[in-house]
């Protein structure tokens, strides 16, 4: 039972151009959600964050947006640039209990940037 | 700069051997996890650590088992490796509340 999902396993974009990755999930315990990125043969590296109780998160040219309604949330990275081309994991820690620090994570979007 | 790092990069083993994974980190981090990463499957969370000796299962612990007995190391070990055990395994801490941080993973083969 997938309980965060990433419905796209790839996507292209030009460079310059805005990068949208999306993730959907089931849990409403989940209250902290996290976006990694993944170059081959490296491990998972932290990009940005977002909590429960905000909607919007920016970080440079990365911004994260959370719809619980929806229970989606999206990243954005404007402009895309080749050193962007990575996998990209999206993740949730759910609130309950002592599972607050484990991250469930979706199967991952492989982004590609043309120069 | 957190640093947490896996003993090997490529490990080929073969089928029934007992196999120990290492991973050290250098942040005085609580937390310690396990993570096994297939393609199409994302990171699925085989054990973690909260605290020295202290161990929970993840969401895939069979055939796995773990060992914490200092707060810098965890070690994850197959005690009788199979083929289905072929993957990449990512080691990862964290304070009480993510980010967590991962080392470079060690691919492990089983033939």
């Amino acid at each position: 039972d997938q309980q965060v999902k990433q419905n796209s396993p790839s996507l292209s974009v030009q460079e310059g151009r805005i990068s949208i990755l999306n993730c959907d999930y089931t849990n409403s315990m989940f209250d902290y959600f996290l976006w990694y990125k993944k170059y081959p043969a490296e491990g998972p590296t932290f990009l940005i964050s977002i909590s429960s109780i905000k909607d919007k998160n920016e970080d440079g040219r990365f911004t994260v947006f959370l719809n619980k309604s929806a229970k989606h949330l999206s990243l954005h990275i404007v402009p895309s640039q080749p050193g962007d081309s990575a996998v990209y994991f999206c993740a949730a820690s759910p609130n309950y209990g002592g599972a607050t620090n484990k991250l469930i994570f979706g199967t991952g979007t492989l982004l590609a940037v043309q120069p | 700069d957190v640093k947490v790092t896996q003993s090997s990069r490529y490990l080929v083993k073969r089928t029934g051997e007992k196999v120990f994974l290492e991973c050290v980190q250098d942040m005085d981090h609580e937390n310690m996890f396990w993570y096994r990463q297939d393609p199409g499957l994302g990171l699925r969370l085989i054990y973690f650590s909260y605290d020295v000796k202290m161990k929970e299962k993840g969401d895939i612990p069979e055939g796995y088992s773990v060992s914490r007995e200092k707060k810098e190391r965890f070690s994850l070990i197959l005690e009788s490796a199979s083929t289905n055990q072929t993957s990449m395994y990512l080691c990862a801490s964290s304070f009480t509340r993510p980010p967590l941080h991962f080392g470079n993973g060690t691919r492990l083969t089983v033939t």
